[in-house]
C-alpha cells in the first residue's frame, strides 16, 4: 500500500508568477484535501476534491485552484503569487464511504518560497 | 465560528517524564476529534481517533480523552522518548455542506531533552 506523495519537495517562486503542487493518493482512497501550513501555525484548509469535482471549500481566494485526476491523484494551482504564500502545503487522501471514522493520509509537503 | 485552541504553545520536559497536552474546540456540528503528531517540515500522522461517545483512547505511550461536554481533550504523553519532540496538533472533524471539514489547532510543540 503506498502513502501520499506530495512533489515537488521544495519550491522558491517569484511574486506574481504561478506554481502547480502535486499530490499522489494513498491508494484505495478517493478524496483529495488540501492544506496551507504557515510557519509555527496549524494547516489551513484550502479546498477538498471528490469524484474529480471540487465539494468543499475554505477561505481562499480564486486564484487557489486545484484539480483531480480519473486516478485520484490531484494538483494545486496557485495563480499570482503573494509574498504570504508562502508556506508548507499539505495534501491528504481519504476514503469517501468508508464508516466515519476512517483516516486521512497526509503527504510529507512541499515547502514553497515566495520571493 | 469553529475554532481548536491548544495550549501549551510549547513545552520542554526531560526524557521520561511524563506531559498531558490540551484542546478546546468549538465546533459544531462535530464528527470527531483526532490527534496528529507533526516533525519539522513533516506532514502530520494520526495517533487516535475519538467520536462523541468516546472517553479514552490509547495507541501505545499515548492517551487521549475527550469530554465531549466540556469540549475539550487532552493528550497524555508517558514516559518521554527523544523522538516524541514534534508539533502536536488537535483536529476536530465537522460534517457539514455534504463534506468533512478538518479544523486544525495550532499545535503545541513539544521539546524533549536528555
Amino acid at each position: 500500500e503506498t502513502g501520499v506523495t506530495q512533489s515537488p519537495t521544495h519550491l522558491i517562486k517569484t511574486r506574481g508568477q504561478q506554481v502547480t503542487l502535486r499530490c499522489s493518493s494513498q491508494s484505495g482512497h478517493n478524496t483529495v484535501s488540501w492544506y496551507q501550513q504557515a510557519l509555527g501555525q496549524g494547516p489551513q484548509f484550502i479546498f477538498q476534491y471528490y469524484r474529480e469535482e471540487e465539494n468543499g471549500r475554505g477561505n481562499f481566494p480564486p486564484r487557489f485552484s486545484g484539480l483531480q485526476f480519473p486516478n485520484y491523484s490531484s494538483e494545486l494551482n496557485v495563480n499570482a503569487l503573494e509574498l504570504d504564500d508562502s508556506a508548507l502545503y499539505l495534501c491528504a487522501s481519504s476514503l469517501v464511504g468508508a464508516a466515519i471514522n476512517y483516516g486521512y493520509t497526509f503527504g510529507s509537503g512541499t515547502r514553497l518560497t515566495v520571493v | 465560528k469553529n475554532q481548536v485552541e491548544q495550549s501549551p504553545q510549547s513545552l520542554i520536559i526531560l526524557e521520561g517524564k511524563n506531559c498531558t497536552l490540551q484542546c478546546n474546540y468549538t465546533v459544531s456540528p462535530f464528527s470527531n476529534l483526532r490527534w496528529y503528531k507533526q516533525d519539522t517540515g513533516r506532514g502530520p500522522v494520526s495517533l487516535t481517533i475519538m467520536t462523541f461517545s468516546e472517553n479514552t483512547k490509547s495507541n501505545g505511550r499515548y492517551t487521549a480523552t475527550l469530554d465531549a461536554d466540556t469540549k475539550q481533550s487532552s493528550l497524555h504523553i508517558t514516559a518521554s522518548q527523544l523522538s516524541d519532540s514534534a508539533s502536536y496538533i488537535c483536529v476536530v472533524t465537522s460534517f457539514s455542506g455534504g463534506y468533512n471539514k478538518l479544523i486544525f489547532g495550532a499545535g503545541t510543540r513539544l521539546a524533549v531533552h536528555p
